[in-house]
């Protein structure tokens, strides 16, 4: 069965450092990837995705992330953190071979950012 | 143009009452799923409705839940007899035609406290 694992409950990051947070995947086939973000009572909100080609994907808010195959990772980075990025993010899989024709997302279990100032 | 929207947004009950989670998708997105996230955890699927049927509902914990979705748009999701266990924050997500390289867009949730 997948699962996605993120490393780190939570990340604390100085405002205008580097943000990286990390995803990584077990399947034995390369899923879809995807980041969604979710700020205090509000709804899950796509940041990127990778599904097929450029493995160096960009999305919103100056976030991108990287699919390596090889280390069955999919790491979110953002060069120059911002109070307003202070949030919790998701990563999700979903599995394009399914036999079932359910492509649900499997989420790991989040990352709260804190920005400092 | 509109999003998910679901109501209540927040629902609080009593150990073994019964209760519903109702859910817009956008407009001609055919493919609508539930999740519950409880604290601390990434979302967790419950089921997947394409169209007017449940094509996957592998998720559901137990033969409490139940879900429909009659005329393939809004989707209502039923608790009986609920637990304190069934505490959480139900979600549900829309895609425009449930094929895995699309976006499912999100609700705001819905928070079940059961007392």
């Amino acid at each position: 069965a997948q699962s996605v694992t993120q490393l780190g409950s939570h990340v604390s990051v100085s405002e205008g450092a580097l943000v990286l947070l990390r995803c990584n995947y077990s399947s034995s086939v390369p899923p879809y990837l995807f980041w969604y973000v979710q700020y205090p009572n509000q709804g899950l909100q796509l940041l990127l995705k990778y599904t097929t080609g450029a493995t160096l994907v960009k999305g919103i808010n100056g976030f991108e992330a990287e699919f390596k195959k090889s280390e069955t990772s999919f790491h979110l980075t953002k060069p120059s953190a911002h109070m307003s990025d202070a949030a919790e993010y998701f990563c999700a899989v979903s599995d394009p071979g399914s036999t079932s024709g359910t492509y649900k997302y499997i989420f790991g279990t989040g990352t709260r950012l804190k920005v400092l100032a | 143009g509109a999003g998910v929207s679901q109501t209540p947004s927040n629902k609080v009950t009593e150990k073994g009452k019964y209760v519903e989670l109702r859910c817009d998708p956008i407009s001609g997105h055919t493919a609508l799923y539930w999740y519950r996230q409880s604290l601390g955890q990434g979302p967790e699927f419950l089921i997947y409705f394409q169209g007017t049927g449940a094509a996957d509902d592998s998720g559901l914990p137990n033969d409490r839940f139940f879900a429909v979705r009659p005329e393939g748009s809004v989707s209502t999701l039923k608790i009986q007899r609920t637990e304190r266990g069934d505490s959480a924050v139900y979600l549900c997500a829309s895609s425009l035609t449930g094929l895995p390289a699309d976006t499912q867009y999100f609700g705001p949730g819905t928070r079940l406290t059961v007392l």
